[in-house]
């Protein structure tokens, strides 16, 4: 399966600062997505990353807030706009599961917290 | 949306013991996905689905794709601490690509 590396690995950040995470994968791929994972929670989708075109967000999810760009097929980054508290998460990404039997692989996560 | 439904929420057993965790949902998939997250690690895939009825192991893991399509189990055989981690089931919206997760298993296993 493709290797899949997200930078940076965790962060600390200001209220109202924003961060760019950003995902590269060591083969072309298709489907890029992004996840969030609040604290003991599960994973919930926040985006489709479309090469070339604008992400697909799902419900709750807005592209003011978490804008997304896809350049290439190899790469792609979310940003986590005007900080607050309750965007204390872990955003993953993860490739794969277009066509049949390829399920999705995850990158190790992005560790955020706000002060 | 489709919802998953993953019981028990955290196990707590003795290293060396099986362990049995489910997965259930209103509507029917098409594939059944297993992951296992330990922390500070993003979830790895331990065993794909594609078929109702099938059996698929991986070592000491055995997953079974339920016939009615609605639900799907994951088996862990004599136990080792290696095993502690959060188990989720996944599976894809609505035929799309998208994946909706179940809140997980933790498990503990004590030495």
């Amino acid at each position: 399966s493709a290797v899949i590396s997200q930078k940076p690995s965790r962060d600390i950040c200001q209220r109202g600062t924003s961060l760019t995470i950003q995902c590269q994968v060591d083969s072309q791929v298709t489907m890029m997505f992004w996840y969030r994972q609040q604290p003991g929670q599960s994973l919930t989708l926040i985006a489709t990353a479309n090469q070339g075109s604008e992400a697909t967000y799902e419900s709750g999810f807005v592209i003011d807030k978490f804008p997304i760009s896809r350049p290439n097929l190899t790469f792609s980054t979310l940003t986590v706009s005007n900080m607050s508290p309750e965007d204390s998460s872990i955003y993953l990404c993860s490739v794969g599961g277009q066509g049949s039997n390829q399920p999705q692989h995850f990158g190790d996560g992005t560790r955020l917290s706000i002060l | 949306g489709q919802q998953l439904n993953q019981s028990p929420q955290s196990m707590f057993i003795q290293e060396g013991e099986d362990v049995s965790m489910n997965c259930t949902s209103s509507s029917i998939f098409n594939t059944w996905l297993w992951y296992k997250q330990e922390p500070g690690e993003g979830p790895v895939l331990l065993i794909a689905l594609y078929k109702a009825g099938e059996l698929t192991s991986n070592g000491r893991l055995t997953a079974q794709f339920g016939i009615t399509r609605k639900d799907s189990f994951l088996n862990i055989s004599a136990s080792i601490p290696s095993d502690v981690g959060i188990y989720f089931c996944a599976g894809p919206q609505g035929g799309s690509e998208k994946l909706v997760f179940g809140k997980g298993t933790k498990l503990t296993v004590n030495p």
